[in-house]
């Protein structure tokens, strides 16, 4: 089926560095969406964007957050500066629509760890 | 606010055996309820979703049936294999694919 790749799959970095965190979705879909992790906690939504803008975002979704897909090549979630509550795993997602009977289709997730 | 619950932690199986993992919500919406599985290393992806109340749904010997009266969307299969090990998530949306999930179940089949 469709696949959502994520790269790379883990990232270790020094607290305060910039991270980018890259995301190939499935190549039609129209709508991008990135969720975090943290461990032994349910995944939660960060931010969904579409036609180059963000559409909505969570109280997750601070300052130091920002996406973007330039010339329809990879979404990103970058992060700058990085804290110690960032470390999660991040997981992308896409989808065709955006409405609520579409399915969404999630790459493997990014494990980010900030020391 | 808006939530899901659902079967915490770890379960355990024989194969063979049947199996359900509890679901329930609440939403000030109008509910849409998925099941995502999750095998090791791989991608979450979709398993089951409706928002048709008492209505089954199935897909690869798992069904559902969302109860809006209870808020429930149990998922059930009536025989687990050795594959069905997977971490288990079930969601809803809330608009535009926001969607609030639970902290998972791990379900692991034993021969």
């Amino acid at each position: 089926g469709p696949k959502v790749l994520q790269i790379p799959s883990h990232q270790i970095i020094d607290m305060g560095q910039m991270v980018t965190l890259n995301c190939d979705p499935v190549s039609n879909h129209l709508y991008f969406y990135w969720y975090k992790q943290i461990l032994g906690q349910q995944m939660e939504f960060l931010v969904n964007f579409y036609n180059g803008k963000v559409m909505e975002k969570s109280k997750l979704f601070k300052d130091q957050f920002s996406v973007e897909r330039p010339d329809g090549s990879y979404f990103t979630l970058k992060i700058q500066p990085t804290a110690l509550e960032d470390s999660a795993v991040y997981f992308c997602a896409s989808s065709l629509g955006g409405g609520r009977t579409e399915t969404l289709y999630f790459g493997s997730g990014t494990r980010l760890t900030v020391l | 606010g808006d939530s899901v619950t659902q079967t915490e932690g770890l379960v355990t199986l024989t194969k063979g055996l049947p199996v359900m993992l509890n679901c329930t919500y609440q939403t000030t919406y109008s509910p849409f309820l998925f099941w995502y599985v999750q095998h090791l290393n791989e991608a979450p992806k979709l398993l089951l979703k409706s928002s048709t109340d008492n209505k089954r749904t199935e897909h690869q010997g798992f069904y559902a049936t969302l109860h809006k009266s209870s808020s429930s969307f149990h998922l059930q299969k009536s025989s687990v294999q050795l594959s069905d090990s997977a971490l288990y998530f079930c969601a809803y949306d809330s608009g535009y694919n926001k969607l609030t999930f639970g902290k998972g179940t791990v379900l692991l089949v034993s021969p």
